[in-house]
């Protein structure tokens, strides 16, 4: 079965300009994650979808990230306007189900450079 | 909330050689236990992961994995490393019926020939 897909893999702007990924999860996998992996550290759940309905946004800076689940399939993250400090990979991952012990499966990620 | 520590940042070991990887986690409750590999340019794998019954769990490319309750650890073994295991290792908690995983900070494994 393919994969989860993201797009682009690497994306350099600059400060204050803005940008935008593309998830495109497993087929049939309900639910859709963003992480932020910032060199050196593990990656962090910036937000969860279930479906097309958000179930955990808490770690988003909402003031410059957003996100969207169209239809239940893909998604798109933005950061507007970008800062240095969100130069990371940013990775999708999606699983079955909503369970803890569902496994997700993790895309190649986007390398976001921000000069 | 819950928290996982991976105290060793970098290690080196010879191909051929035993390997262990120190995973801490803090959870108050029975944790869902995850390890990941992270080959350069690619996504995160899952290895292996435990959720309840034997302790000792079996994984993929030769891995395994100990959970201790009484030291709150989940340590990855590979009893003979090769090169193409050399990668950044993960160790993540999950919580009950949320899914959201904690990650630790990782430990970069290199293999010398």
């Amino acid at each position: 079965e393919a994969g989860v897909a993201q797009s682009p893999r690497y994306k350099i702007i600059e400060k204050r300009q803005s940008v935008a990924f593309w998830c495109n999860p497993i087929s049939g996998h309900a639910t859709l994650y963003w992480y932020q992996q910032i060199l050196g550290q593990g990656p962090k759940l910036l937000i969860q979808f279930q479906n097309n309905g958000v179930v955990d946004d808490s770690q988003l800076p909402k003031d410059r990230f957003s996100a969207e689940r169209l239809k239940g399939v893909d998604s798109t993250l933005k950061i507007q306007p970008a800062k240095l400090e969100d130069s990371a990979v940013y990775l999708c991952a999606s699983s079955l189900g909503t369970s803890g012990a569902g496994e997700q499966y993790f895309g190649p990620g986007t390398r976001l450079t921000v000069t | 909330a819950q928290s996982v520590t991976q105290p060793d940042i970098h290690i080196t070991v010879s191909e051929g050689a035993s390997l262990e990887l120190r995973c801490n986690y803090s959870y108050g409750a029975t944790p869902y236990l995850f390890w990941y590999v992270q080959s350069p340019g690619q996504g995160l794998q899952l290895l292996l992961k435990y959720f309840s019954g034997d302790t000792l769990v079996q994984g993929i490319k030769g891995f395994e994995a100990e959970f201790k309750r009484s030291q709150s650890s989940f340590n990855l073994r590979k009893p003979s490393v090769h090169w193409s295991d050399a990668a950044e290792y993960f160790c993540a908690v999950g919580a009950g019926t949320a899914s959201k995983l904690t990650f630790g900070t990782g430990t970069r494994l290199q293999v010398t020939l």
